[in-house]
């Protein structure tokens, strides 16, 4: 059974720092997602990653894919407050989402 | 404009009354797929559809029914609703296989309560 843990899972940075959250997943899969949730909204797609090694960026977020460690991450750089959200990450085929990281970030 | 599209947003009924949450995609995606929301739960998938007439159980099905007559609509079903169906509904479709690269698009969401 595939399971997909994000950490942290609370995280409260200050504007300008930078951070990384973390997607390990337990079976293997060459594609994963992730997906910006703000506040009482719904999900939108940032990044697809389809293969090991991949990298993508937009803006001051940057993710990445290894396969073999079973690991995404995605990182803020000089984090800015609109930035503040809940991110979650997915893996395939059957899509299974992480639990969701709570980032807010604070002037 | 491409979207998903749900109906109601909000709905607040009381146990045991049927409701049907619609869901509709203009992107002639053939995946569509129903999430619930809670917190600290992430999103978890109740059912989905590879195609017109094909549905399968996602992680949480109890509760719940769905059907693919159309490519374009996926309806919800709560044949008798019960309070742990309080919840955030997610609707999502795809573009699936070589054509596609199975990112989801999401609808609004549907915060449904039940009494």
């Amino acid at each position: 059974e595939l399971k997909v843990e994000q950490n942290p899972l609370f995280l409260s940075m200050q504007e300008g720092k930078n951070y990384t959250i973390y997607c390990n997943y337990s079976t293997t899969s060459d594609r994963l997602y992730w997906y910006r949730q703000d506040p009482g909204k719904s999900l939108e797609s940032l990044f697809v990653l389809l293969s090991n090694g991949a990298v993508k960026q937009e803006g001051r977020l940057m993710a990445s894919l290894d396969t073999k460690a079973r690991l995404s991450t995605l990182h803020i750089t000089a984090a800015v407050h609109d930035l503040s959200a809940t991110y979650f990450c997915a893996v395939a085929k059957k899509l299974v989402f992480g639990q969701g990281t709570r980032l807010t970030i604070n002037p | 404009e491409a979207q998903v599209t749900q109906n109601p947003r909000y709905l607040i009924t009381v146990t045991g009354k049927k409701l049907t949450v619609t869901c509709s995609q203009n992107m002639n995606h053939e995946y569509m797929s129903w999430y619930r929301q809670d917190p600290g739960l992430g999103l978890r998938q109740i059912y989905y559809s590879m195609n017109v007439e094909v549905t399968d159980k996602g992680d949480v099905p109890e509760g719940y029914k769905v059907s693919r007559k159309e490519k374009r609509n996926f309806p919800l079903i709560l044949e008798s609703p019960s309070p742990n169906q309080t919840s955030l509904y997610f609707c999502a479709s795809s573009l699936i296989g070589q054509a596609g690269t199975g990112e989801l698009f999401f609808g609004e969401g549907s915060r449904l309560t039940v009494l």
